[in-house]
């Protein structure tokens, strides 16, 4: 079945620490995205990509970085820089080029800093 | 700026009742998503609606854009439990999605 991958689903990190948040997607799409969800609140965007080796700065990028070595996938590492990491985080892709734009989502890594 | 506001931000409702949820948006554009998320899982599309004067239903569902007033509806009919969830609408514009806040709507039977 083609779908998107998030791993791991629940996460614990100290505060200080680095982590990475996997996405896996085999439904070869070309654009891939990061976004937060905090309790009660929307999705906020954090980086993009529409293509392999290329990606931007969403809202709140800050303390976030991430790449795109493979049309398949896009880690999003959550830096000691991030100050308030503890929240939802949401991958999802689109097609590209001339479709209907619909975002397929992953199932969500839950992150939360001790 | 790019800016999405739905309302009502929550919504409790009896089963068997009507309701509209409203998305405005900041920007041109001819499209716009509705999703569906459940208390801790991710999102479920719902519609994709591509031009002005779009209309699509699902079951109890009915969702509408109007691109020149910048609006889109989502139509509850007779309301049912299982549709207690957080609805959210979306539109693209440039590559980025932005998304509203949320809808929480429960349905108490």
């Amino acid at each position: 079945d083609g779908g998107i991958t998030q791993s791991p689903k629940y996460l614990f990190r100290k505060e200080g620490q680095n982590v990475t948040l996997s996405c896996e997607q085999n439904l070869n799409h070309d654009a891939m995205y990061w976004y937060r969800q905090d309790p009660g609140q929307g999705l906020r965007l954090i980086y993009y990509s529409q293509i392999v080796n290329d990606f931007q700065k969403g809202d709140i990028a800050e303390g976030y970085s991430v790449s795109r070595e493979k049309k398949e996938s896009f880690p999003l590492t959550v830096t000691s820089a991030q100050k308030n990491p503890t929240a939802f985080y949401l991958c999802a892709s689109r097609r590209g080029g001339i479709d209907t734009g619909e975002l397929f989502f992953g199932e969500g890594s839950r992150l939360t800093v001790l | 700026e790019l800016k999405v506001e739905q309302n009502p931000l929550f919504l409790s409702m009896q089963e068997g009742k009507n309701y509209t949820i409203y998305c405005n948006y900041s920007t041109t554009s001819d499209r716009l998503y509705w999703y569906r998320q459940d208390p801790g899982k991710s999102l479920e599309s719902l519609f994709v609606l591509l031009s002005n004067g779009a209309v699509k239903q699902e079951g109890r569902l009915m969702a509408s854009l109007d691109t020149k007033a910048r609006l889109s509806t989502l139509h509850i009919t007779a309301a049912v439990h299982d549709l207690s969830a957080t609805y959210f609408c979306a539109f693209s514009g440039t590559y980025k999605y932005i998304f509203g806040t949320g809808t929480r709507l429960k349905v108490l039977a």
